[in-house]
């Protein structure tokens, strides 16, 4: 089983509709939930982070964390064509010399 | 402020070649990745190094890969020599610990 594991793409929906993107883990002693956007030629950028069970919102975006099931997902209501990147799921375990553990992606085409 | 700043942004050189990529944290940062994307194999974690010392490089592909954090500002990739396979977008990345990670621009090296 991979570490982070990102339902595979590309996922497209139409402007204006809620854009559901996936992802598990394995190691259940995982602390930090990241996802970071990453458009074509571009680097990674963070856009939400969460550290406990629940939702989080921060605009349109809002990520959910399930430790039980080791599954974080992000919503992104009103898509909008700029949405349209890769998102990257990453984990860190935590602790004094943790790293991020990145899943592969996946592409979201938001169609206007 | 100032991000992550990596150089060259674009690299092109011949196979057998040496080839040293740069990166400078951002300030006060004191975690340090060195990250590979590819498309078919994503974003891979190459090594990190926590205050300037280097704290897993299980990800370094091979001998011909090493890294170097002389102080808390400056850190170098370098591959010697250069094979085509090498090629990929090299991602620096610095945080303080357990805290998100920020990503330079990227250094696009291609090995003909």
């Amino acid at each position: 089983q991979k570490e982070v594991e990102q339902n595979s793409g590309p996922l497209s929906v139409p402007e204006g509709a809620i854009a559901s993107l996936n992802c598990t883990y394995s190691d259940r002693g995982s602390q930090s939930f990241f996802w970071y956007r990453q458009y074509s030629g571009k680097s990674p950028e963070l856009i939400m982070s969460i550290y406990s069970n629940g939702d989080k919102e921060d605009g349109r975006f809002t990520a959910q964390l399930n430790k039980a099931s080791q599954y974080v997902s992000l919503l992104i209501r009103d898509s909008q064509p700029s949405d349209s990147a890769t998102y990257l799921c990453a984990v860190n375990k935590g602790g004094a010399n943790s790293k991020l553990t990145f899943g592969k992606g996946i592409t979201l085409s938001v169609r206007p | 402020d100032a991000g992550v700043i990596q150089s060259p942004r674009h690299e092109v050189t011949e196979m057998g070649q040496e080839v040293t990529l740069r990166c400078k944290p951002i300030s006060g940062h004191n975690s340090l990745f060195w990250y590979r994307q590819t498309m078919m194999r994503g974003l891979e974690l190459l090594i990190y190094f926590n205050n300037n010392v280097p704290i897993d490089d299980s990800g370094m592909p091979e001998d011909r890969f090493s890294a170097k954090m002389p102080n808390a500002s400056f850190s170098t990739l370098k591959i010697q020599p250069s094979e085509p396979r090498d090629s990929a977008v090299y991602f620096c990345a610095s945080s303080f610990p357990d805290q998100p990670q920020h990503f330079g621009d990227g250094t696009r090296l291609s090995i003909l």
